[in-house]
């Protein structure tokens, strides 16, 4: 079975910096999904960013992008000019391709306080 | 985007009594369903995968009796916490899928459950 590590239970940054939060995986597979959830104190599952593990161009969406190193199987998220909004745990989650019966490996989190 | 309906939101009630907890994609056929259940402070974990029309597959250590599952149709699954104890206490939370391999899951947004 596929394992997620997310070394970072905590991490902290400062309204407008820049923030980079850990993730690697353990896998044999060489096609593959890797996705990043936000958990708001509301609960809900927010997804941030999603990456093929058969695209070597890393993922952007707004202020976040990821770091996709498949050969190191490393997955990092960068959030820029952080703000208030982004405080919440963030889950990094793998999936194995191959229709819709596979369900999210995810991480144990990093929970992510934003100070002003 | 697409949408996945949880209900209800938060139930409390009395241990012995048998809780039930809908799933529901309301603009797209989910062909798997996906239940977890997630601890304060925890991360998601995988109780059990249901396919449209077929039994459910459960995790490792997930009593089938104690919750079962029905997926009766692409849009609707649901969950029955039988006989429900104190210890089943959490939060419970689903997603969909389609079939189409590159979609993601959507995550319906959880089951607060307390019994007392």
């Amino acid at each position: 079975a596929q394992t997620v590590t997310q070394s970072q239970p905590e991490m902290s940054v400062q309204e407008a910096e820049t923030v980079t939060l850990s993730c690697t995986y353990d896998t044999s597979e060489s096609d593959y999904y890797l996705f990043w959830y936000k958990q708001p104190p509301s609960r809900q599952m927010i997804l941030v960013i999603r990456q093929e593990a058969y695209k070597q161009q890393n993922a952007t969406e707004n202020r976040f992008s990821v770091n996709f190193q498949k050969a190191a199987k490393s997955f990092s998220l960068k959030i820029s000019d952080s703000q208030l909004g982004d405080a919440a745990m963030y889950f990094c989650a793998y999936r194995s391709p191959g229709g819709s019966g596979y369900a999210l490996n995810f991480g144990k989190g990093t929970s992510l306080l934003v100070t002003p | 985007g697409a949408v996945v309906s949880q209900h209800p939101s938060r139930v409390i009630c009395k241990s012995g009594t048998s809780v039930k907890i809908e799933c529901r994609s309301l603009d797209f056929q989910a062909t798997t369903m996906f239940w977890y259940r997630q601890f304060p402070k925890q991360s998601l974990m995988l109780m059990a995968t249901s396919n449209e029309g077929s039994k459910a597959t459960y995790e490792q250590g997930v009593e089938k009796d104690k919750f079962l599952i029905n997926h009766a149709s692409l849009t609707l699954s649901t969950l029955t916490v039988t006989s429900a104890h104190p210890e089943d206490s959490s939060f419970y939370i689903c997603s969909a899928k389609a079939q189409i391999d590159d979609q993601p899951q959507h995550f319906g947004d959880g089951t607060r459950l307390s019994i007392l």
